[in-house]
């Protein structure tokens, strides 16, 4: 299994929009709509942001959003604001009961 | 509201073995009837996903580890323990037990705080 590609960073000022990108292949991204998001901010543990390419879990609010074409899928931030500057990080299920997750990309918010 | 603690030793010799346990509070591993995991996060650097397991003992592991893991149960205890032998220093990172979501396939919607792991002599 290899990990999936994502931009080591990207930035934006507040009130833009931001869209990560996760590479993979047809034998985890392509090939299955489970692709999750992960906010991370410094000394904490990952939160859930997305799931199931597209879905937000309660209390996430709706400036963000999934999706996916082909084997690369993306997150897309919109209505930046300081708080969103962390770093975030794509999982997909890989087949055979297995995950696996990109290297991670840091949001800068200008 | 679910809590995930995980527990074990900040330290462990090279060729050791690495026990880990994550004690569950406000949700049964039992009547949740979802998966719990750990992952794992070497210092700077992504996500790996490690092994995940049902209340039954159902698990999955990470292919890449397989060898060298075992992720355990203890339903009357409401815990699930990892087991990593033959330590070296790549296994030297914070280790997070994690909750699935409803659908295994989803991702991990809870996580603990994580604990550090030093590899060292």
């Amino acid at each position: 299994q290899s990990a999936l590609t994502q931009p080591r960073s990207v930035s934006g000022s507040p009130g833009q929009s931001v869209t990560i990108s996760c590479t993979g292949t047809s034998d985890e991204v392509g090939g299955y709509n489970y692709v999750s998001w992960y906010q991370q901010h410094p000394g904490t543990p990952p939160k859930l942001m997305i799931y199931a390419v597209t879905r937000r879990p309660s209390g996430v609010p709706d400036r963000f959003s999934g999706s996916k074409s082909g084997n690369t899928a993306s997150l897309t931030i919109s209505g930046l604001q300081a708080e969103d500057e962390a770093d975030y990080y794509c999982s997909s299920y890989a087949g055979s009961y297995t995950f696996v997750f990109g290297g991670g990309t840091t949001l800068t918010v200008l | 509201q679910l809590q995930l603690q995980e527990s074990g030793p900040g330290l462990v010799k090279p060729s050791e073995t690495l026990s880990l346990t994550c004690s569950v509070s406000n949700d049964s591993i039992i009547t949740s009837r979802r998966f719990w995991g750990w992952i794992r996060q070497p210092p700077g650097k992504g996500l790996e996903w490690i092994a995940s397991i049902y209340y039954n003992g159902g698990a999955y592991y990470n292919p890449s580890l397989q060898s060298r893991v075992t992720i355990s149960v203890d339903t009357s205890k409401n815990q699930i323990s990892l087991n990593l032998k033959s330590v070296t220093a790549a296994d030297a990172t914070v280790y997070y037990c994690v909750r699935h979501t409803g659908e295994y396939r989803s991702g991990f919607d809870s996580w603990g705080q994580g604990i550090p792991v030093a590899v060292s002599s």
